[in-house]
């Protein structure tokens, strides 16, 4: 079975641009998640989406949006691109989302860089 | 505000022995979970072992164990029989409740010497 993928994996930006990072969970699994990872640091918790709704939001600006589709597919969108934005962009998946442990899936990654 | 804190930005271990990787949090959830991450230097995050906050046993997952005191608010990683590819950052996270959110420490990088 397929694990979690994001695409792409690596990309590299200039300051003020936007960048689509996409995201698909294990199948079966109809919650995703985005972190930031920035170097040296943990990862930061972005979004949670369940069921194709928002379920839960980091301390991000609006510059960063996220939806789920159908499939449970998710995209995180991230607008006027800054230089902090450089990071690595975690998502990961879980069966559900709720009150019970529901241990999560990290796909690979995409590694953004903004120049 | 919820809060991990991992106070050991490295440890060195000699292959073969135990390590203790700390971990302390903060909440004021009565429900919530505790998790260790192994993330090798190719990136991807591991899930190694959970533990519930009304767990009253200690978790246990092969060569792992995690050391949780409720009242002190702490969750040690124990790797017993440290291998070479055990070197790597060790995340400890909390998730809350409604499990919508989860924070990670700042992680501990972990040596592991031949």
């Amino acid at each position: 079975d397929a694990g979690v993928t994001q695409s792409p994996t690596h990309l590299i930006k200039t300051r003020g641009q936007h960048v689509t990072l996409r995201c698909s969970p294990i199948s079966g699994h109809k919650s995703v998640s985005w972190y930031q990872q920035v170097l040296g640091q943990g990862p930061q918790f972005i979004f949670q989406y369940y069921e194709k709704e928002e379920r839960g939001r980091g301390n991000f600006p609006d510059r960063f949006s996220a939806r789920q589709f159908p499939n449970y597919s998710s995209e995180l969108n991230v607008n006027a691109l800054l230089l902090g934005d450089s990071a690595l962009y975690l998502c990961a998946s879980s069966l559900v989302a709720g009150p019970t442990f529901n241990e999560q899936f990290f796909g690979p990654g995409t590694r953004l860089t903004v120049l | 505000a919820q809060k991990i804190t991992q106070t050991q930005p490295g440890m060195f271990v000699q292959e073969k022995e135990a390590v203790t990787l700390d971990c302390t949090y903060d909440t004021s959830d009565q429900s919530y979970g505790l998790f260790w991450y192994k993330q090798p230097s190719s990136g991807e995050m591991i899930f190694l072992i959970y533990q519930g906050s009304y767990d009253e046993q200690n978790a246990t997952e092969g060569r792992y164990s995690l050391n949780f005191q409720k009242a002190r608010k702490s969750a040690n990683l124990v790797i017993s029989a440290s291998q070479l590819g055990d070197s790597a950052m060790y995340f400890c996270a909390m998730g809350n409740t409604g499990g919508f959110k989860t924070i990670f420490g700042a992680g501990t990088r972990l040596f592991v010497k031949a």
